[in-house]
């Protein structure tokens, strides 16, 4: 069954660590997301991927950053520099990079990210 | 700046009658807009979405309504069910780039 995998599901850090959620698909998707979800708020995009070994910035990229060497997976490693990291966090991809009522989104369950 | 309003967090309704869930944005360049319900602890799955072109798009139990010159979106559900008991979010899109709104808790009635 085709679909993406965030792991873990909960996660905890301590303060000045450096922690990386994982994001596996295997839709053979192009592109993929990341987005942060605070309590009521909408999603926030943090970066985002076309293709292997590239990737850009997304709106609220700071503290985060993320690494693209394979189609399949894109984790994202939340620095010490984030200074507010308890969000959850979901990983999405799309086929192409056009995003758009005739490719949405296909989301992972996400990983909830607490400090100690 | 919010460009994608959701301005009632939260809707009871009762099971069988109809859900209404608005959206409002103010950006007229936007070319889809899209919505995906998400359970707890669930990423959001794609619901349907529609074209800046059109004013009405259905799928089964739900419709899409655009009304482009008041810069708002309605997904109407009919008939709610228990299962529609979810957190609903109205998203719109512009090149790469996507704009979710905060999302409307939806409860339905027994």
């Amino acid at each position: 069954d085709g679909g993406i995998t965030q792991s873990p599901k909960y996660l905890f850090r301590k303060e000045g660590q450096n922690v990386t959620l994982s994001c596996e698909q295997n839709l053979n998707h192009d592109a993929m997301y990341w987005y942060r979800q605070d309590p009521g708020q909408g999603l926030r995009l943090i970066y985002y991927s076309q293709i292997v070994n590239d990737f850009q910035k997304g709106d609220i990229a700071e503290g985060y950053s993320v690494s693209r060497e394979k189609k399949e997976s894109f984790p994202l490693t939340v620095t010490s520099a984030q200074k507010n990291p308890t969000a959850f966090y979901l990983c999405a991809s799309t086929p192409g990079v056009r995003l758009g009522g005739n490719q949405p989104q296909h989301f992972g369950d996400g990983t909830r990210l607490s400090i100690l | 700046d919010q460009q994608v309003k959701q301005n009632s967090p939260s809707l009871s309704v009762q099971e069988g009658r109809i859900s209404i869930l608005n959206c409002d944005y103010t950006n007229s360049m936007f070319d889809y807009f899209l919505w995906y319900k998400k359970y707890p602890a669930e990423g959001p799955t794609f619901l349907i979405s529609i074209s800046s072109i059109k004013d009405k798009n259905e799928d089964g139990r739900f419709t899409v309504f655009l009304n482009k010159s008041a810069k708002h979106l309605s997904l109407h559900i009919v008939p709610s069910q228990p299962g529609d008991s979810a957190v609903y979010f109205c998203a719109a899109s512009l090149d790469r780039k996507i704009i979710f709104g905060k999302g409307t808790r939806l409860h339905i009635l027994p």
